[in-house]
């Protein structure tokens, strides 16, 4: 099983670019999340998702947009990226009855 | 405010000994608390969790307690190897339903 995979691994943007960052997952999950990891931060939820057509915002939801069409796949975009936004980015799903979430490997953003 | 406080970003244990780290938080009311492992350049993999109605939880080498009074869970890591060093993250939520929130956590070292 591949479990949770994101694409891009790795990136590089200039200023005021845009791009999105995809998670998939093939666990049938119900829930998914996107969450930053920054030096003396540790991990903070940007988005998340309770289910298909469904998002709600975290701590840190400004800059970002996201968007689950399919139960598998939860896409996080950046429409314009700033310095500010480079950091590693994590999507986790759960299943409904448990709470361990399963990371991706994360995908590594660098803005310029 | 809410906090989640891991007790000291570094701790250094030669092997064989029980590594003990520490999760405090405030302002929650958490239905249960989890921890997770992370390797550099990985993602979170998921170690254990403890519901609010648990005092302990052991897995292979690995110990949680809870204590919801105290407002703090220790986890421990009897008979360390060198293998064992790694991030180790402390996450909670307030119900089944609400994203985890993670501490910033402890990176473990244990040196042969």
């Amino acid at each position: 099983n591949a479990g949770v995979t994101q694409t891009p691994k790795f990136r590089v943007l200039k200023t005021g670019q845009s791009m999105t960052l995809l998670c998939a997952q093939d666990m049938n999950h119900e829930y998914m999340y996107w969450y930053r990891q920054d030096p003396g931060m540790g991990l903070r939820l940007i988005h998340y998702s309770v289910g298909e057509g469904t998002t709600a915002k975290g701590e840190v939801p400004d800059g970002y947009n996201v968007s689950r069409l399919k139960k598998q796949n939860f896409l996080l975009g950046l429409e314009s990226a700033a310095p500010s936004q480079t950091s590693v980015y994590f999507c986790a799903s759960r299943g409904t009855n448990t709470g361990e979430l399963f990371f991706g490997e994360g995908s590594r953003l660098t803005v310029l | 405010s809410q906090k989640i406080e891991q007790n000291s970003e570094a701790l250094n244990i030669q092997e064989g000994k029980t590594a003990t780290l520490t999760c405090n938080y405030t302002n929650y009311s958490p239905a249960y608390l989890q921890w997770y492992r992370q390797d550099p350049g990985r993602g979170p993999v998921f170690l254990l969790l403890i519901r609010e109605n648990e005092k302990e939880k052991r897995k292979e080498r690995l110990k949680v307690t809870f204590d919801t009074t105290l407002k703090q869970s220790l986890f421990h890591i009897t008979a360390s190897q060198p293998a064992d060093s790694a991030t180790y993250l402390c996450a909670l939520a307030n119900s089944g339903n609400t994203p985890l929130v993670f501490g910033k956590g402890t990176r473990l070292s244990v040196i042969a």
